[in-house]
């Protein structure tokens, strides 16, 4: 059973113009995402992270929100760059129980398009 | 500060064999997830280990093993290697715990079984 979704394997987006990521949950437990971006052969960096008790995150181009009703959570890029090209994962986790683990989605390919 | 390192980066086995891959940690954190990252699964979790100690583990069968060592540097054994075991291997360190801290991933092994 995949509790954390990202339906779209693949994203095209003009250089300049906004890229939204999408992600969905199943387990209302969860109180902690993540979005973890990926270059080929390197492992994945975090990018950035939101409580259950925020529905909104920002920092620089990256802005996450969440959706709680919905269990979807969206990361915005704006503007997009050649450099976001990379692979994104969504990840969320019970952060109040140390001993349960983040559960990450299978990731979006972000194209950026010049 | 070095980041997470792992070693080798690429291996090739054949079915049947065993192989070891080795994992050190951020300098001071505690906590050593392994993932599997194969095409379109993305990133499945496979064990953490925290202060020496398995403190959880994915849904692997039991040919996939790790342990991690007082400096806390892991490792991660798979014997009896399948073709399906071909994969990105990522491990990742935190200070407190994957879901209390935000990970730090190392660049990977990638294993090829023939």
């Amino acid at each position: 059973d995949q509790q954390v979704k990202q339906n779209s394997p693949s994203l095209s987006v003009q250089e300049g113009r906004i890229s939204i990521l999408n992600c969905d949950y199943t387990n209302s437990m969860f109180d902690y995402f993540l979005w973890y971006k990926k270059y080929p052969a390197e492992g994945p960096t975090f990018l950035i992270s939101i409580s259950s008790i925020k529905d909104k995150n920002e920092d620089g181009r990256f802005t996450v929100f969440l959706n709680k009703s919905a269990k979807h959570l969206s990361l915005h890029i704006v503007p997009s760059q050649p450099g976001d090209s990379a692979v994104y994962f969504c990840a969320a986790s019970r952060r109040s129980n140390r001993d349960d683990k983040i559960i990450f989605g299978k990731g979006t390919r972000l194209h950026i398009l010049p | 500060k070095a980041g997470v390192t792992q070693t080798p980066r690429y291996l090739i086995k054949t079915r049947g064999q065993q192989v070891t891959l080795s994992c050190s940690p951020i300098s001071g954190h505690r906590s050593v997830s392994w993932y599997q990252q194969t095409p379109g699964q993305g990133l499945q979790f496979l064990f953490e280990y925290f202060s020496e100690t398995q403190r959880n583990k994915g849904n692997f069968p039991g040919r996939f093993s790790g342990r991690q060592f007082s400096n806390s540097r892991s490792e991660m054994n798979v014997s009896t290697l399948e073709l399906g075991d071909s994969a990105l291997y990522l491990c990742a360190s935190s200070l407190g715990g994957q879901t209390k801290n935000i990970q730090y991933f190392g660049a990977g092994t990638r294993l090829s079984v023939l």
